[in-house]
């Protein structure tokens, strides 16, 4: 399984854009890379999940390099309330996803 | 509402007692998880079923028992209660079907203390 290793914290201004890299050297050739969010007291929440390239969607972007050992979680525009954990993940599909490797994830606070 | 309930969101016991985490979702999604999180560090799998009465352990399985009689709960059972497992716990749940990964949907947690 590919170990994932991500900033232990990050800090940001209101408005600006963040952008969280995380490294999975080991990356194999099904595994898929997945980011959730946690607020304190609160369970992860899903954000985005992508394969290569560029993904986007209403919240975030993930872009992937064409050799897949790393991953960068873009949040444009942060506010106060994109404050949280987010935690990088790989796993290969239905079958061993239960496996999902949860690291201490990037505390990302983010200023007035 | 749909969506991944657990109960009771917070709770107290005593070393030695036994205790029941409850965990229900209402979108018949065929996997289903219990994750610990320890102050400060990452989710860590207990167990995980994958179907009604299929369980099978994770990563922190010991001092724990599951069950899943029904496709929509998955109680996770503390038998003798210990300090080492006061923590947050956290019930998940995953739809099956579809060709990619299918991202694992969180209940908001029990905070369990073990005095």
């Amino acid at each position: 399984l590919a170990k994932t290793t991500q900033p232990i914290s990050m800090d940001s201004y209101e408005g600006q854009e963040v952008n969280i890299t995380c490294s999975h050297n080991n990356i194999a050739t099904n595994d898929y890379i997945t980011w959730y969010q946690q607020f304190p007291s609160q369970g992860p929440r899903f954000i985005i999940q992508g394969y290569k390239t560029k993904v986007t969607n209403e919240v975030a972007s993930l872009f992937i390099p064409a050799d897949r050992k790393s991953s960068t979680l873009s949040l444009p525009r942060v506010s106060l309330s994109d404050t949280a954990v987010y935690y990088c993940l790989v796993g290969d599909g239905m079958d061993s996803s239960y496996k999902l490797i949860f690291g201490s994830g990037t505390r990302l606070l983010v200023r007035p | 509402d749909a969506g991944i309930t657990q109960s009771p969101r917070y709770k107290i016991t005593e070393t030695g007692r036994q205790v029941t985490l409850m965990c229900h979702q209402t979108w018949s999604h065929s996997y289903m998880f219990w994750y610990r999180q320890d102050l400060g560090h990452g989710l860590r799998l207990i167990y995980y079923s994958a179907a009604a009465d299929i369980t099978d352990k994770g990563e922190v399985p010991d001092g724990y028992v599951v069950s899943r009689s029904k496709t929509e709960n998955f109680p996770l059972t503390l038998e003798s209660a210990t300090r080492s497992q006061t923590s947050v716990y956290f019930c998940a749940s995953r739809d099956r079907t579809g060709a990619s990964n299918q991202p694992q949907h969180f209940g908001d947690g029990t905070r369990l203390s073990i005095l």
